[in-house]
C-alpha cells in the first residue's frame, strides 16, 4: 500500500517564475491539502481539494493555486514566484468521504526560490 | 484567526525520564485535535486524532488529553527513548481547517 508520495523531492527556481508541485494520496484517500512550512514555523494550511474542488483555503494570495484530478492526485501551482517562496511544501491526504479527517502525509518538497 | 500555541518551543530530557508539553488553542467551534510526531528528513506522522473533552489516548509509552472547553491538549511520554526524539505538532481541526503550531522540538539525551 503506497502512502502519500510527492514530487519532485528538490527543486530551485528563479524568482518571477512559477512551479508546478505534484501530489498522489494514500491509496483509498480521496482528499489532498497542502501546507507550506517555512522554517522554525509549524505547517501552514495552503488549501484543502476534495471532489475535484477548493473545499477549503488558508490565508495565501491567488499566486497559489491547484488542481486535483478525477484519480484523486493533486497538483500546487506557485506563479510569480518570490524568495518568500522558499520553504518546504506538504501534501496530506485523507479519506473525508468515509469522514475521516486522519491526514497521513507526504515526505514533502523542497522547493528554493533564488 | 486560530491561534496556537505550543510550549515549551524546545526540551531535553534525559533518557529514561518522562516528559510533558503543552498545546493550547480557541475552544470555539472546536472539532478535532490532531498530534503529530515529526522526525528530521521524514514526513509528519499521526499520533493521535481526539474529539471528545476529556478524551485520553494512549499509544505505547505515548499518552494525550484533551481539554475542549479551556482549549488545551497535553502530550506525555514516559520513560523517554532516543528515537522520541522529534518535533511534536499540534494541530486544532476547525471547520474541516487544520492549523498547527509550530512544535515543540523533543531531544533526548544519553
Amino acid at each position: 500500500d503506497a502512502g502519500v508520495t510527492q514530487s519532485p523531492t528538490h527543486l530551485i527556481k528563479t524568482r518571477g517564475q512559477q512551479v508546478t508541485l505534484r501530489c498522489s494520496p494514500k491509496s483509498g484517500h480521496d482528499t489532498v491539502s497542502w501546507y507550506q512550512q517555512a522554517l522554525g514555523q509549524g505547517p501552514q494550511f495552503i488549501f484543502q481539494y476534495y471532489e475535484e474542488e477548493e473545499r477549503q483555503r488558508g490565508n495565501f494570495p491567488d499566486r497559489f493555486s491547484g488542481h486535483q484530478f478525477p484519480n484523486y492526485s493533486s497538483e500546487l501551482n506557485v506563479n510569480a514566484l518570490l524568495l518568500g517562496d522558499s520553504a518546504l511544501y506538504l501534501c496530506a491526504s485523507s479519506a473525508l468521504g468515509q469522514g475521516n479527517s486522519e491526514q497521513y502525509f507526504g515526505p514533502g518538497t523542497r522547493l528554493t526560490v533564488t | 484567526i486560530l491561534n496556537v500555541e505550543q510550549s515549551p518551543q524546545s526540551l531535553h530530557v534525559q533518557e529514561g525520564d518522562s516528559t510533558n508539553f503543552t498545546c493550547s488553542f480557541p475552544s470555539s467551534n472546536f472539532y478535532a485535535l490532531h498530534w503529530y510526531r515529526w522526525e528530521t528528513a521524514k514526513s509528519p506522522e499521526a499520533l493521535f486524532v481526539m474529539t471528545l473533552n476529556g478524551d485520553e489516548k494512549k499509544k505505547g509509552r505515548i499518552s494525550a488529553t484533551l481539554n475542549t472547553k479551556e482549549g488545551y491538549s497535553y502530550l506525555y511520554i514516559k520513560g523517554s527513548q532516543p528515537e522520541d526524539s522529534a518535533t511534536y505538532l499540534c494541530a486544532p481541526d476547525r471547520d474541516d481547517k487544520i492549523i498547527f503550531g509550530k512544535g515543540t522540538r523533543l531531544h533526548i539525551l544519553p
